[in-house]
């Protein structure tokens, strides 16, 4: 069975930065084709992808948000850290982590139940 | 990027119902276009992946098709547990988008 938690703070302040932790479980991102991903979703809005770590430590990134975001993975550990410098009331939004499929099938199959992140002053 | 364009962006059905949402895109997909459902309070969850494949446990009144830049998700008849968000997403290149969401009303 495949689980994945996020964890961090739920409160932050203009300019700080943001570090949120998704521990998961079920798989290993030193297989291949396995992928953990973040997305967000602001207070009654769509969602926004952010980034992507893969099993050969690829990484992809947001457009718009990419000089932003740093996005690590801790294979022994199980965890990928998300990163999100000079944070913004906007930036206040449910963090999800979920596992990405990239081999044979490409999607999102498995999701974090999502971190809620409010920035204020 | 490639833009994901949803329509309707709500629709409001009775139980037994079809319901019908399109997913348009900037570019052809070849075929890699998800559809999740979300509930309030919940994480999405993946019901279509590859067009029209089914996720494992997903009732079958759930049903994806198209080609190219566009995409339909279709419920043949809706149930109760039906009414919710859904969204398309592309996974033809990173960095992958989302359509802005359909919501699923009852009438």
């Amino acid at each position: 069975q495949v689980t994945l938690r996020e964890s961090g703070p739920a409160l932050l302040k203009p300019t700080e930065t943001l570090t949120l932790t998704c521990t998961f479980s079920g798989f290993s991102l030193s297989t291949v084709g396995m992928c953990v991903s973040w997305i967000r979703q602001p207070p009654g809005k769509t969602l926004e992808w952010l980034v992507v770590v893969c099993w050969d430590n690829a990484k992809y990134y947001s457009t718009s948000l990419r000089t932003r975001l740093t996005i690590s993975k801790d294979t022994s550990k199980d965890q990928v850290v998300l990163t999100m410098t000079n944070m913004d009331p906007v930036d206040t939004a449910t963090y999800y982590c979920a596992r990405y499929l990239r081999q044979n099938n490409y999607y999102l199959d498995s999701w974090g139940q999502g971190a809620l992140v409010t920035v204020s002053s | 990027d490639i833009q994901m364009t949803q329509s309707p962006s709500s629709v409001s059905a009775s139980v037994g119902d079809r319901v019908t949402i399109t997913c348009r895109a900037s570019q052809d997909l070849n075929g890699w276009l998800s559809w999740y459902q979300q509930k309030p309070g919940k994480a999405p969850k993946v019901l279509i992946h590859s067009t029209a494949i089914l996720e494992s446990g997903v009732p079958s009144r759930f049903s994806g098709s198209g080609s190219g830049t566009d995409f339909t998700l279709t419920i043949s008849s809706v149930q109760p547990e039906d009414f919710a968000v859904y969204y398309c997403q592309q996974a033809k290149s990173f960095p992958l988008t989302f359509g802005g969401g359909t919501k699923v009303e009852i009438k």
